[in-house]
């Protein structure tokens, strides 16, 4: 079925490395992601996005990696801090059907 | 430039009533998602509104529904509340002319169904 799901439910990662956070996507016809992170008691905040026609994309301190071929969505934060210590979700949108699909999230925990 | 807003921010009611949520989207935005999260589900699709037309509408009962006014503002209408319709609402707003692009979320209404 059409779904987009995240791999570990739960992330801890020392502070100062870097954070993978992985996602797998079922529908072949997506053409867009994006990753939010969602802090306690707030909605979801825009990470980064990709489109299909691309396979890498950065931002500060954040890269998001898409491989089509497995279906499979990565999100790299460098130099994690305190600060990243939240709930991320990857979502996807077909093509025309103005919705996004979620995934189950990842809740990541930086020790200081 | 204000992001999307949500009134009220919590709210609670008692089984069969009915509840109206507002969302007023960033100032340019034309299209309003709406989405409910819980802990069991998850963030999921209600439906969507483009220049007051529902564009698309997820997997909910008729009980749920929404509109948009000229001035892009929404609001979602859930009536009949049920104990399982206790959850976080979000709004989210984009420019979304055609094809998909950023949405950027409120804070959410908690709803809570006694």
């Amino acid at each position: 079925g059409e779904s987009v799901g995240l791999h570990l439910p739960t992330l801890s990662v020392q502070e100062g490395d870097n954070s993978i956070i992985n996602c797998a996507y079922s529908n072949s016809a997506s053409d867009y992601f994006i990753w939010y992170k969602q802090e306690s008691g707030k909605g979801p905040q825009f990470i980064i996005d990709i489109r299909s026609n691309m396979d890498k994309r950065q931002g500060q301190r954040v890269t998001v990696l898409l491989n089509k071929t497995v279906k499979h969505l990565s999100l790299q934060i460098a130099a994690t801090q305190p600060g990243d210590s939240a709930v991320y979700f990857c979502a996807e949108n077909g093509s025309n059907d103005y919705k996004l699909s979620f995934g189950a999230g990842t809740t990541v925990t930086v020790r200081a | 430039k204000a992001g999307v807003t949500q009134t009220p921010r919590y709210l609670i009611k008692t089984r069969g009533q009915q509840v109206t949520l507002s969302c007023s989207p960033i100032s340019g935005h034309r299209s309003v998602s709406w989405y409910q999260q819980t802990p069991g589900q998850g963030l999921q699709f209600l439906f969507e509104y483009f220049s007051e037309t529902q564009r698309n509408k997820g997997n909910f009962p008729g009980r749920f529904s929404g509109r948009q006014f000229s001035n892009s503002r929404s609001e979602m209408n859930v009536s009949t509340l049920e104990l399982g319709d206790s959850a976080l609402y979000l709004c989210a707003s984009s420019l979304a002319g055609s094809g998909p692009d950023e949405q950027y979320f409120g804070p959410g209404t908690r709803l809570t169904v006694t």
